[in-house]
């Protein structure tokens, strides 16, 4: 059964260094999210990409915070500098296109942990 | 898009039937109501959608009335790996915009 690809599974950083999430969604997925996710609070919508156009990022703290989609297959998102509040679980979810009534597929999360 | 209330949590026990009921205020005319299921340290995973009426999967029923301001996942004869948090994520019809609120949490006892 298909996937979305997430890594790393873990990353431990210091406050103010840089750290990289990279995303792989289901193949043919023209629907691309990413979420932050605290501990016991629902995910919150981060960016969302049509292919490689970014679709909504009203959320993303633009001032430490950048993501991309080249060519509309995978992502990445990236922080820098890394802040203590920063420390979640990063998530990445895909949805093909086409009639809206289709369910979107999650990762398995990339856990942040600052330091 | 649609906010979403749900109550915080929920408590059951194996073999009973839960329903949990999510408020949609200011659902557009063009949003689907979908219902994802959370386990700790995983992603969710999407359960059951619909626009009206009742739907029934292998897993779950989703109950919408006419008015489509709220929408009752029932989950029959309910066990222990039932136990996890259940959010009700509206899509919008436009950009399929997938927005969760802060979800129930389901406790399913012995």
């Amino acid at each position: 059964e298909a996937e979305v690809a997430q890594s790393p599974r873990y990353k431990i950083t210091e406050k103010s260094q840089a750290v990289a999430f990279w995303c792989d969604p289901i193949s043919g997925h023209a629907t691309l999210y990413w979420y932050r996710q605290i501990l016991g609070q629902g995910p919150e919508l981060l960016v969302q990409f049509q292919d490689e156009s970014v679709v909504d990022d009203s959320q993303l703290p633009k001032d430490r915070f950048s993501a991309e989609r080249l060519k509309g297959v995978d992502s990445t998102l990236k922080i820098q500098p890394a802040e203590l509040g920063d420390s979640a679980m990063y998530l990445c979810a895909s949805k093909g296109q086409g009639a809206v009534n289709t369910e979107a597929f999650f990762g398995q999360g990339t856990r942040l942990t600052v330091v | 898009l649609a906010k979403t209330t749900q109550p915080i949590s929920m408590d059951s026990y194996e073999g009973q039937e839960v329903n949990i009921t999510c408020s949609h205020n200011n659902i557009a005319t063009n949003d689907y109501i979908t219902w994802y299921q959370q386990f700790p340290s995983q992603g969710p995973r999407f359960i059951i959608q619909g626009y009206k009426t009742k739907v029934t999967n292998e897993v779950a029923s989703l109950f919408i009335p006419a008015d489509r301001k709220s929408s009752t996942l029932s989950l029959p004869r309910v066990s222990l790996s039932d136990t996890a948090v259940y959010y009700c994520p509206p899509v919008s019809g436009g950009y399929n915009k997938l927005i969760f609120g802060a979800g129930t949490r389901l406790a399913v006892h012995p």
